[in-house]
């Protein structure tokens, strides 16, 4: 979805670096999601938040640390980056409207460590 | 703890042909059932979603069916093309979690020509 924007797309680093993954939304969405997805395992959540002052841990948040900078911007830290941390990473936003948590996703960063 | 369960992992099938997907979840006060397709390279997109209140919706080719009793439901895609190959999500709200999704672990479809 053009309105949810993740940079950079591509990314390899080095064991023990800092990286930070940006997402961008322009969709006007409380709700903002980080994922990891690795081969075979689907999409796991890593952190969540649910508007600018709230920040949730998601089932693997080790390891990674969140920013929520605005409602329009959600970053995710890896503050000493190790090689199982290669994996594609996905940025989601949703307003929970009528409930209803339907999510879009941005096109993803793809992060490998050496 | 609360979970989604998806099966098959992969799936292949001659194009024209049906294909079917199914999930179960673990909180009998999920409200909310979307499906996902995950193109090569891209991040997933919504096809189709459905609401306990409802038993079945369909959009063209593709129908989702909803067994609330049962705790499962399943994504048909009918006269499979090859644009149809990608991985698929579905999901499931939770309410003690904020209504947010948890996701199963995917099926990727392959639809042979």
């Amino acid at each position: 979805d053009a309105d949810v924007t993740q940079t950079p797309r591509n990314r390899i680093t080095k064991t023990g670096k800092r990286i930070m993954l940006e997402c961008s939304q322009t969709k006007g969405h409380d709700r903002m999601y980080w994922y990891r997805q690795d081969p075979g395992l689907g999409l796991r959540l890593i952190y969540y938040s649910f508007d600018v002052k709230d920040i949730n841990k998601g089932e693997i948040s080790d390891g990674y640390s969140v920013s929520r900078q605005a409602q329009a911007k959600f970053s995710l830290s890896l503050e000493s980056a190790i090689p199982n941390q290669t994996a594609l990473y996905f940025c989601a936003t949703s307003d929970f409207r009528d409930l209803i948590d339907t999510q879009y996703f941005g096109p993803g960063t793809r992060l490998t460590v050496l | 703890g609360e979970n989604v369960e998806q099966h098959p992992s992969t799936l292949s099938v001659q194009e024209g042909d049906s294909a079917v997907i199914k999930c179960t979840y673990s909180d009998s006060a999920s409200n909310y059932f979307p499906w996902y397709k995950q193109e090569l390279g891209k991040g997933p997109q919504l096809i189709i979603d459905i609401r306990s209140n409802v038993g079945e919706k369909k959009d063209q080719r593709i129908a989702v069916t909803l067994n609330k009793t049962a705790k499962h439901f399943s994504l048909h895609i009918t006269e499979t093309q090859p644009e149809d190959s990608a991985v698929y999500f579905c999901a499931a709200s939770f309410y003690n979690q904020g209504g947010k999704l948890i996701f199963g672990q995917g099926t990727e479809l392959s639809v042979k020509p």
